[in-house]
C-alpha cells in the first residue's frame, strides 16, 4: 500500500537548520510529484513546497523562499526539505503528500507528519 | 495568491443529518478544487477532486459541487466516523492554498 513516512523533526533553536525526509513505498516514486505542507499547532494547512517527479521543477512558498529547499533522490525513494534560518513561526507538523503532477493535481496520499519545534 | 474562505468554521450536527460546507475563492479557477478530511492526529485524506469527483474508496454519502469561485461539500447522512475537520484546497496555481477548515462536531 502507498506509504509516506516523514522523519527528521525535533526541537531546534531559532536560526539553526534541520533536514526533513519523506520516505515513500508502495508505488513508483519517480512517477509522482511530492509536496510539503505544514500545520502549526491547532491551525490549518499551509502549502510549503513542491518538487516534480524528476526534480527539474521546484517551487516554494514565499514564507520559506530563500530559507527552505526541497529536493529528492529517486534512487532512494526519498524526498527532503532542507530548512535553514529557522524562525519561531516555522513551528509546525510537516507533512509530505503525493500528487500525480507538480501542477494542477490534487494530493492523493499524505504522510502522518513530523513535528518541528523552533524554540530558544 | 488565491484566497480560500470556508464557512462555517464549526458545525454541530447529529448522526444521520445532512450537512453542507461552503468554500469561496477570491478569484475564479474553474474546478481545480479538492476537499480533504482530517481526523485529530491523523493525516489528511482526499475526499473530492476536480470539485465533484469522488476519490477512490470514499463513501458515496460525500459529494462535491461548484465551480469558478463557489464550492460545496455535502455529506448526505452523517456517520460517526465523519466527525472531523474538513479543508478545501485550490490547486489551480502555486501557492496552492487551503481554506481555514471546518470542524464538524457532534451535537
Amino acid at each position: 500500500q502507498v506509504q509516506l513516512v516523514e522523519s527528521g523533526g525535533g526541537v531546534v533553536q531559532p536560526g539553526r537548520s534541520l533536514r526533513l525526509s519523506c520516505a515513500a513505498s508502495g508505488f513508483t516514486f519517480s512517477n509522482y510529484a511530492i509536496h510539503w505542507v505544514r500545520q502549526a499547532p491547532g491551525k490549518g494547512l499551509e502549502w510549503v513546497a513542491v518538487i516534480s517527479y524528476d526534480g527539474t521543477y521546484k517551487d516554494h512558498a514565499d514564507s520559506v523562499k530563500g530559507r527552505f529547499t526541497i529536493s529528492r533522490d529517486n534512487s532512494k525513494n526519498t524526498m527532503y526539505l532542507e530548512m535553514n534560518s529557522l524562525r519561531l513561526e516555522d513551528t509546525a507538523v510537516y507533512l509530505c503528500a503525493r500528487a500525480p503532477s507538480s501542477r494542477a493535481a490534487q494530493f492523493d496520499y499524505w504522510g502522518q507528519g513530523t513535528l518541528v519545534t523552533v524554540s530558544s | 495568491d488565491i484566497q480560500m474562505t470556508q464557512s462555517p468554521s464549526t458545525l454541530s450536527a447529529s448522526v444521520g443529518d445532512r450537512v453542507t460546507v461552503s468554500c469561496r475563492a477570491n478569484q475564479s479557477f474553474s474546478s481545480w478544487l479538492a476537499w480533504y478530511q482530517q481526523r485529530p492526529g491523523k493525516a489528511p485524506k482526499l475526499l473530492i477532486y476536480r470539485a465533484s469527483n469522488l476519490a477512490g474508496g470514499v463513501p458515496s454519502r460525500f459529494s462535491g459541487s461548484g465551480s469558478e469561485t463557489e464550492f460545496t461539500l455535502t455529506i448526505s447522512s452523517l456517520q460517526p466516523d465523519d466527525f472531523a475537520t474538513y479543508y478545501c484546497q485550490q490547486y489551480k496555481s502555486h501557492p496552492y492554498t487551503f481554506g481555514q477548515g471546518t470542524k464538524l462536531e457532534i451535537k
